[in-house]
């Protein structure tokens, strides 16, 4: 069973702080790994994808990949308010002769004021 | 970029009704498209996943004759969720993908009620 761990939280960072979301995965055959966002009620949004160890910035966004250790993870800087959501780390697995993505359950981040 | 819209965004309907559900992608060939419902606070739960021009591959547990999908081009998938009761409720949601292992987009999802 292909499986994606992450905490549930909820991770609670003050305003303007770096908060850290991990994940871990289990398939070693894993290639792609994304980051999303859900805010309450809303669709999956997109906010980072890495294929290569080590680290990947895109404005307050870092997520890191250790294939080693399975793990990859998110740092966000300078948290806001609005990053408030539920994160969801996703790993692409073959699945016959598609691939899919396997979800984690999810990480409760409050930011608070 | 990148943009999924999917429609409608809500339905309210009897039970015995067929639904059908559309998803585009208005600014890029989506090879391959998903369907995904989720229940409330629960995480996303993938249905099928569909190459245009080929039958939808289910998971397991899911009714392909309950939940009819249809990608006839590379810009549009249709779930039909055919004889709808109030236990098939839920937020129904698409993901469209360009090639494999790039990044899945999402549509807005579509929130069905079965009365």
């Amino acid at each position: 069973q292909k499986e994606v761990e992450q905490n549930s939280g909820p991770l609670s960072v003050p305003e303007g702080a770096i908060a850290s979301l991990n994940c871990t995965y289990s398939d070693r055959g894993s290639q792609s790994f994304f980051w999303y966002r859900q805010y309450s009620g809303k669709s999956p949004e997109l906010i980072m994808f890495i294929y290569s160890n080590g680290d990947k910035e895109d404005g307050r966004f870092t997520a890191q990949l250790n294939k080693a250790s399975q793990y990859v993870s998110l740092l966000i800087r300078d948290s806001q308010p609005s990053d408030s959501a539920t994160y969801l780390c996703a790993v692409n697995v073959v699945a016959g002769n598609n691939r899919k993505l396997i979800w984690g359950l999810g990480t409760s981040l409050a930011v608070n004021p | 970029g990148a943009v999924v819209s999917q429609h409608p965004s809500w339905v309210i309907c009897k039970s015995g009704t067929s639904v059908k559900i559309e998803c585009r992608s208005l600014d890029f060939q989506a090879t391959t498209m998903f369907w995904y419902r989720q229940f409330p606070k629960q995480s996303l739960m993938l249905m099928a996943t569909s190459n245009e021009g080929s039958k939808a591959t289910y998971e397991q547990g899911v009714e392909k004759d309950k939940f009819l999908i249809n990608h006839a081009s590379l810009t549009l998938s249709t779930l039909t969720v055919t004889s709808a009761h109030p236990e098939d409720s839920s937020f129904y949601i698409c993901s469209a993908q360009s090639k494999l292992n790039q990044p899945q987009h999402f549509g807005d999802g579509t929130r069905l009620s079965i009365l």
